[in-house]
Formats: C-alpha cells, structure tokens, sequence
C-alpha cells in the first residue's frame, strides 16, 4: 500500500487561511478523484469534509476546500474560526489492492 | 437518516478472537459498500476490508489471514471477526459507509473502543 504524508501539525489565527497537504495521494486525475478528507474531533468519529478530490458534502462551509498540485492533494480551510480546530485526514481508495489507505493526521491549532 | 451502531466486547484477551456487529438503521444495505476501520490510541486510521450485500468481500493485506467480514440483509447487519488478538489490536473500531462505485465514506458509526490487555 502507499503511505499518504501529511504535517503533523499546523495552526493559524482566527480569519486568516491554513492549507494541509496530503502527499502520495495522486498519481493522477483518476487517482485524484479517489482522494477524501475527514474531520475528527477528539472523542468522536471522523466526519466527511472533502470527496471526490474537491466536492463538499451538504452542510460543510464553503470556507472549506481542496484541490491538487502534482502528487499531492490539498486541503484549504479559509476564514479560521475556533470550531475548525480538529485533526484532518486525507484517505485514498488504491486501486491496486482495492482498499483506502489514510494519512497520518494533521491537527489543527487556531490560535 | 441512516445511523450506524457498533456492538461487542470492550475487553479481549490475548489470542482470543474478537466479534464486533454494526447495525444500520434507517437505511439500505443495498449499493453500499460496509466498512470496518480501526484506530489505534494516537494513530493513523486503518481500514480493515470491507463487504457488500451480495457478501463479497475485500480486505487489507496486512490484516488478511486473520479477517472476516460477513453481511446478514435480513437483520440490517454486518460483522468482522478478527482472530489471534494481540494488545497491537487495541483500538478504536468503526463501521462506515461508502456508496457503490464512489470511493467515500459518508456515514461512520460513533466507534467502540476495544482493549487486549499484555
């Protein structure tokens, strides 16, 4: 299976924009399409934010958003607000073993 | 709106097997796909394999020898059995959703923590 990297960390204050990159999560358009991203609050189960490599489901922010550069997916949260601290995964559905395969996690901090 | 509910041991010993069930309520098991995915304490999240309605079933290679996902339609359920438990097993365990040909999981069960103790 391939290994999604993403910082283990990042933080912004309150308005301003952060955005988390998620690393080996596209080869390609295709691959791309495969990419997901999940919010997960401590104590909870992560909740869909990001499908199909930019789509939002019905009831995420549009503050929030994702796009691709080369091999890496990104997620963008504009406008900071304090609720938005959590940690972020990206999550892949691999074609070649037919499973996801998620990201290390990146916790977001707003100062 | 459909709702997905976690039930089994907390505590499992050593080389025992564990047996967890994730009851879908409000909703078809048809044209989904029904996930199992654990989360060890402070890491990354781990999909363990997945079933469909029809059975057919896939799932992680590290994890394969000693996984079995099955499907019961009639009472809205599905189940992974996982054997020769060791104290890395201990986790986080969630059932989620991902519609037929999307590559998504769009509704998760709230988890249940289970424990094997050294």
């Amino acid at each position: 299976q391939s290994a999604l990297i993403q910082p283990a960390s990042v933080s912004g204050s309150p308005g301003q924009s952060i955005t988390i990159s998620c690393t080996g999560a596209s080869r390609d358009v295709e691959t791309f399409n495969h990419v997901s991203w999940y919010r997960q609050s401590p104590g909870q189960a992560p909740k869909l934010t990001i499908y199909e490599g930019t789509k939002r489901p019905l009831g995420v922010s549009d503050r929030f958003s994702a796009s691709r550069s080369g091999n890496a997916a990104s997620l963008t949260i504009s406008g900071l607000q304090a609720e938005d601290e959590a940690t972020y995964y990206c999550c892949s559905f691999e074609t070649n073993v037919l499973t996801w395969v998620f990201g290390g996690g990146t916790k977001l901090t707003v100062l | 709106q459909v709702q997905l509910h976690e039930s089994g041991p907390g505590l499992v010993k050593p080389s025992e097997t564990l047996s967890l069930t994730c009851t879908v309520s409000d909703g078809p098991i048809r044209h989904y796909y029904w996930i199992w995915i654990r989360q060890p304490p402070g890491k990354r999240l781990e999909c363990i394999g997945y079933v469909d309605h029809n059975g057919n079933t896939n799932y992680n290679p590290s994890l394969k020898s000693r996984v079995t996902i099955s499907v019961d339609t009639s009472k809205s359920q599905f189940s992974l059995s996982l054997r020769s438990m060791t104290p890395a097993d201990t986790a986080v365990y969630y059932c989620a959703r991902s519609p037929f040909f999307d590559f998504y999981f769009d509704k998760w069960g709230p988890g249940t923590l289970v424990t094997v103790p050294s």
